[in-house]
């Protein structure tokens, strides 16, 4: 079983669409996280959720929402996607007292 | 953020050791020193953890300098499998503030 499965694992979309990623974690975590992986292959933390309550915001635009239901899952709402949206995002969890982080595979999102 | 400089490349030869140095000189006292990898087209992956002393996994070894404004992690013999961008780290509790660097890509020569 995936510990941090995200679908799609590609999205190619136009500009000015809405699109989400969903990211599920069987580990039973309690902080879940998205993170954006540009081009240039530079990891950069978007989002942090805890017990489903947003902890981290790191100046991410507004167009972009996460969505946490329940501790296993944390999507992410893109509205009127750029061209400047593409890159690889990751989602990650950590939690039972271990300082290991699970990633998922990734969803590379191209918009055109 | 406390931050962390390494090295853009390293290149090394199967079977041999690898050194891989990271500098952190602005870490505070309750920054832990991780360490991760990602494999190309994979998610990023842990590798070792670390507060003050030593630690070594069955993946590789950290060693921590005394005043801890340095660490290596050592890999006792790459494998081909062994290339990837490696990540050191600092975060300063289990659960929140963990920033990536620009990493250090290890080459690994048959």
């Amino acid at each position: 079983d995936t510990a941090v499965s995200q679908t799609p694992k590609y999205l190619v979309t136009q500009m000015g669409n809405d699109k989400s990623i969903k990211c599920e974690q069987n580990l039973g975590h309690d902080t879940m996280y998205w993170y954006k992986q540009d081009s240039k292959k530079f990891l950069k933390i978007m989002f942090s959720y805890n017990n489903k309550e947003l902890i981290i915001n790191e100046t991410v635009p507004n167009r972009f929402s996460p969505k946490s239901p329940d501790k296993a899952h944390l999507n992410l709402h893109i509205n009127s996607l750029e061209l400047g949206d593409s890159a690889v995002y990751f989602c990650a969890s950590t939690g039972g007292g271990s300082p290991e982080a699970f990633f998922g595979q990734g969803t590379r999102l191209t918009v055109v | 953020d406390a931050k962390t400089t390494q090295p853009n490349s390293m290149e090394s030869n199967e079977e041999e050791p690898v050194h891989l140095p990271c500098n952190h000189s602005t870490i505070s006292g309750t920054d832990y020193i991780h360490w991760y990898r990602q494999l190309p087209s994979q998610g990023p992956e842990y590798v070792i953890h670390g507060l003050t002393s030593n630690v070594n996994n069955r993946m590789a070894s950290l060693a921590i300098a005394e005043d801890r404004k340095s660490s290596t992690l050592i890999l006792h013999r790459a494998t081909l499998r062994d290339a990837a961008v490696y990540y050191c780290i600092l975060r300063w509790d289990n659960f929140n503030k963990f920033y990536f660097g620009s990493g250090t890509k290890l080459n690994v020569k048959p």
